[in-house]
């Protein structure tokens, strides 16, 4: 079975540019999950799609960030403008629909804002 | 305060240790997940629980859902254990809190 595929794997752009990143969940995972983690914490979430719903965007910063999952398979992510706050790893999770269901990790996008 | 607490945030031990990190969470949950984030690298699930104790290999995952806390347990540990090891609790909404994470460092 082919894992949660993110790209890209790394980012650096400077202050006040905008970055997108991609993530492609395990076939038939009808949830799916955007997470920031900054270095020495845990992950927050940012967002979480049920196909192609949002069920939760409570933390999401909606002045900069966005996100979309238009066919409810793959998932974008989109910063734009982004502040130095933004350096991260950028995660991608997803489970079947049911609440105990397994997760699934991507290997994350490590975003630099210089 | 944050949902999901783990203690301690830091911990160290000499290989061949029994190691506990503990996890407790304040609201009702459907399922608990402990993961393992080795540095660099992407997140591992390790356990799912929802009643119980699980068991793999060295790994040990219990859970109290009365008291609201979960523990992991490390037996004969080593320098390849360490990473930093998450709580994950998830609601009956699919929503998904994290721990901050405990980092275990385990040396020879």
């Amino acid at each position: 079975e082919a894992g949660v595929a993110q790209s890209p794997r790394y980012k650096i752009i400077e202050k006040r540019q905008s970055v997108a990143f991609w993530c492609n969940p395990i076939s038939g995972h009808a949830t799916l999950y955007w997470y920031q983690q900054i270095l020495g914490q845990g992950p927050k979430l940012l967002i979480q799609f049920q196909n192609n719903g949002v069920v939760d965007d409570s933390q999401l910063p909606k002045d900069r960030f966005s996100a979309e999952r238009l066919k409810g398979v793959d998932s974008t992510l989109k910063i734009q403008p982004a502040k130095l706050e933004d350096s991260a790893v950028y995660l991608c999770a997803s489970s079947l629909i049911r609440v105990k269901s397994p997760l699934h990790f991507g290997n994350g996008t490590r975003l630099t804002v210089t | 305060k944050n949902e999901v607490e783990q203690s301690p945030q830091n911990l160290t031990a000499q290989e061949g240790e029994f190691i506990t990190i503990n996890c407790s969470y304040s609201v009702g949950i459907s399922a608990l997940h402990w993961l393992q984030q080795h540095p660099g690298g992407g997140i591992v699930s390790l356990f799912m629980l929802s009643s119980g104790k699980k068991k793999h290999g060295r790994l040990i995952a219990t859970i109290n859902i009365q008291e609201k806390h979960s523990s992991l347990h490390i037996t004969a540990s080593h320098p390849r254990d360490s990473a930093v090891y998450i709580c994950a609790v998830r609601y009956n909404t699919d929503k998904l809190i994290f721990g901050t994470g405990t980092r275990l460092q385990v040396f020879p």
